[in-house]
């Protein structure tokens, strides 16, 4: 089945700096996503990305399909940013997305 | 003001019993799903539907039914409630399978 990995597990972080979240996958993706959720639990859709690069904010997605990875660079971090983040893969086309274990973000002040 | 709403929020059953969660989307999203997320797992798929069709399956245990009697209703039924069956219990909705938005989940508790 498709395997998704997801790394740093988890990453404390001081206000301002950068952070690179990597995703890969064991088969070629068809669809690919990445979430954020909330410390409460809210989960939101960041980016649907399946191939190149795309930009939100301080956010950017970059994926090489062929490369099997994902990566989600987050810029001048804030403490507002901790979090679990999430990247989702749908290799079949098929409606079911596999998740990762997710990536956890802590800024501080 | 969500457009995905989940009922209940919160919700405590005993083992053996039988609970239904709600689900209704209001983003017009011909897609639907049901993900569990607990403390052992990361967010784990179990149901897909379209067009009020089922389209994927992951749930073993025929414990878990969904039921869709309108296409922006995807309801799961849980029968014979264990404790393992807590956790939080998402709904999300796409156009086709593209990007997925999510409900704010149904926390449930078996004691």
């Amino acid at each position: 089945g498709q395997q998704v990995q997801q790394s740093p597990a988890s990453l404390v972080l001081q206000e301002g700096e950068n952070a690179e979240l990597q995703c890969n996958f064991s088969s070629t993706a068809t669809r690919l996503q990445w979430f954020y959720q909330h410390p409460g639990g809210r989960l939101v859709s960041l980016f649907y990305n399946p191939s190149g690069t795309k930009h939100t904010g301080r956010l950017t997605s970059t994926t090489v399909t062929n490369e099997r990875r994902s990566s989600l660079h987050i810029s001048s971090s804030q403490t507002t940013d901790s979090g679990t983040y999430f990247c989702a893969i749908d290799q079949t086309g098929n409606y079911k997305y596999v998740f990762g274990a997710g990536t956890r973000l802590k800024v501080i002040a | 003001d969500p457009k995905i709403i989940q009922k209940p929020k919160y919700l405590v059953a005993v083992t053996g019993s039988e609970k239904i969660l709600i689900c209704e989307q209001y983003l017009g999203h011909n897609a639907m799903y049901w993900y569990r997320q607990s403390a052992k797992k990361p967010l784990e798929f179990m149901f897909s539907y379209s067009y009020q069709k089922l389209m994927d399956n992951q749930t073993a245990s025929s414990r878990f039914q969904p039921q869709s009697s309108k296409k922006n209703h995807l309801d799961l039924q849980i029968t014979a409630l264990k404790p393992d069956d807590s956790a939080t219990y998402f709904c999300a909705s796409s156009q086709e399978n593209e990007r997925l938005f999510f409900g704010h989940g149904t926390k449930l508790s078996v004691l």
